[in-house]
């Protein structure tokens, strides 16, 4: 399955804990993108992510949370010291060319529930 | 003032019905739009795209286009159980995507 894949697929932390969630992108993809999902909203746009580059932190809340797309291995989201309204559906998305129209395809999410 | 708005539903058709599920943006400079699908606890996947006023028919599927009235729509022609889902509209805005909350669709055999 060449499709773009992401762990852990559940994810359960005390507040105050740290997160890590990793994306690998589809195979020939270079570009990630970071979504997170609360209950009853919509796919809100985290971060845009090249390969050792940060294109687009935007939407990434300024504490607490960073995300790296190393040369090596898969992106990873981060989430410092986690409180409960972190718990949500995280999905990565990614796409062939930085193109904003070319086509993003999604992982299938991690679920995050802070206790 | 959301970028994306849908209505939530829940939208019910019996099979075989038409489903029409609508979007209206606010960024009259949008000029990309897609349709996911997205089944419950699952990712979403891209149904269709469409970036010129008009309509584009994939299958059962029709994207609606109007940018003077800043809205599009979807059409789901002889909806099937399979088809019960979420479906997200997302606009190209700046150079972001930006998402709707989703309108849940029912298909009732």
């Amino acid at each position: 399955n060449a499709g773009v894949m992401q762990n852990p697929r559940h994810l359960v932390r005390r507040r105050g804990q740290e997160a890590r969630l990793r994306c690998s992108p589809m195979k020939g993809h270079s570009h990630v993108y970071w979504y997170r999902q609360l209950p009853e909203e919509g796919l809100k746009f985290m971060v845009y992510l090249q390969k050792e580059n940060i294109i687009d932190e935007s939407g990434m809340p300024k504490e607490r949370f960073s995300a790296e797309f190393p040369k090596e291995g898969p992106s990873i989201l981060r989430i410092q010291q986690v409180v409960r309204g972190d718990s949500a559906a995280y999905f990565c998305a990614s796409s062939h060319s930085q193109v904003i129209t070319d086509t993003q395809y999604f992982g299938p999410g991690t679920r995050l529930t802070v206790l | 003032q959301k970028e994306v708005e849908q209505n939530s539903g829940p939208l019910s058709v019996p099979e075989g019905a038409i489903a029409s599920l609508n979007c209206t943006y606010s960024d009259r400079g949008s000029q990309s739009f897609f349709w996911y699908r997205q089944y419950s606890g699952k990712s979403p996947e891209l149904i269709m795209s469409i970036y010129s006023n008009g309509d584009k028919e994939d299958g059962r599927f029709t994207a609606q286009l109007n940018k003077a009235s800043q809205y599009v729509s979807l059409l789901i022609r002889d909806s099937q159980p399979s088809d019960s889902a979420t479906y997200l509209c997302a606009v190209i805005s700046g150079n972001q995507f930006y998402f709707g909350t989703g309108t849940s669709l029912t298909v009732i055999p």
